[in-house]
């Protein structure tokens, strides 16, 4: 079992809260990924960070942000949540050498509901 | 064109039958290749990687064909519990730690 934990499992929330959603994994993997999943539909990455203070968006246009002070954490914050983030928020990590070795392990998901 | 293409089924298949799909993938340097399993509002998880000259893990066999770039997943003796939406991954283009995800197959295996 991987060891990448995320917290809370659900949030349900109204317009305009900041909200958090952490992400910690014990791997001390370098590499750490935000995606986002609605119900049926494939993954898109929102945040990648290749380690310690490096932080890139990723393909989907997101109003969320990241940070990365330590290896093991990666939260992702909205200041103001909106319907519209309503999804199933994904954070994996992996160790970041090329090849077959290159796996990303996630953790269980934050189904966020934005009211 | 996408990166990666998956036919996203369902494939309806008896129990104890074998089922085979493909996925293909456009960039031609890619090197990292892996099948996850996703069940319904779960998170991905790893069921392969694919390395050059084929793999197999039990009951699952993972093939590479690099010339028509292409993956490939079978599954034999299928079990209720291989139900769920198969992922394809590749490595992306533009950065070898990022990675371009398939819209997924559905396999239902049915008694």
């Amino acid at each position: 079992e991987a060891d990448i934990y995320q917290t809370p499992r659900y949030l349900v929330i109204g317009t305009g809260k900041k909200i958090t959603l952490e992400c910690s994994q014990t791997m001390g993997h370098d590499k750490m990924y935000w995606y986002q999943q609605d119900p049926g539909m494939e993954l898109h990455l929102i945040h990648y960070s290749y380690g310690v203070n490096s932080t890139e968006k990723g393909d989907l246009s997101s109003e969320s942000t990241v940070s990365r002070i330590r290896t093991e954490h990666f939260p992702l914050t909205l200041e103001s949540a909106r319907p519209s983030h309503t999804s199933q928020y994904l954070c994996a990590s992996s160790r970041g050498t090329s090849g077959s070795y290159n796996e990303q392990f996630f953790g269980p998901g934050t189904r966020l509901t934005v009211l | 064109r996408k990166e990666v293409e998956q036919d996203p089924g369902p494939f309806n298949v008896p129990e104890g039958a074998t089922v085979a799909f493909n996925c293909t993938y456009s960039n031609s340097a890619s090197q990292s290749f892996f099948w996850y399993r996703q069940d319904c509002r779960k998170e991905p998880k790893l069921l392969m990687s694919v390395y050059s000259s084929g793999n197999e893990d039990g009951r699952f066999t993972a093939q590479l064909n690099r010339a028509s770039q292409y993956i490939s997943l079978l599954i034999r003796d299928s079990k209720l519990s291989d139900s769920a939406t198969y992922l394809c991954v590749v490595n992306r283009a533009d950065s070898w730690g990022k990675f371009q995800f398939g819209a997924g197959t559905q396999v239902v295996v049915t008694p």
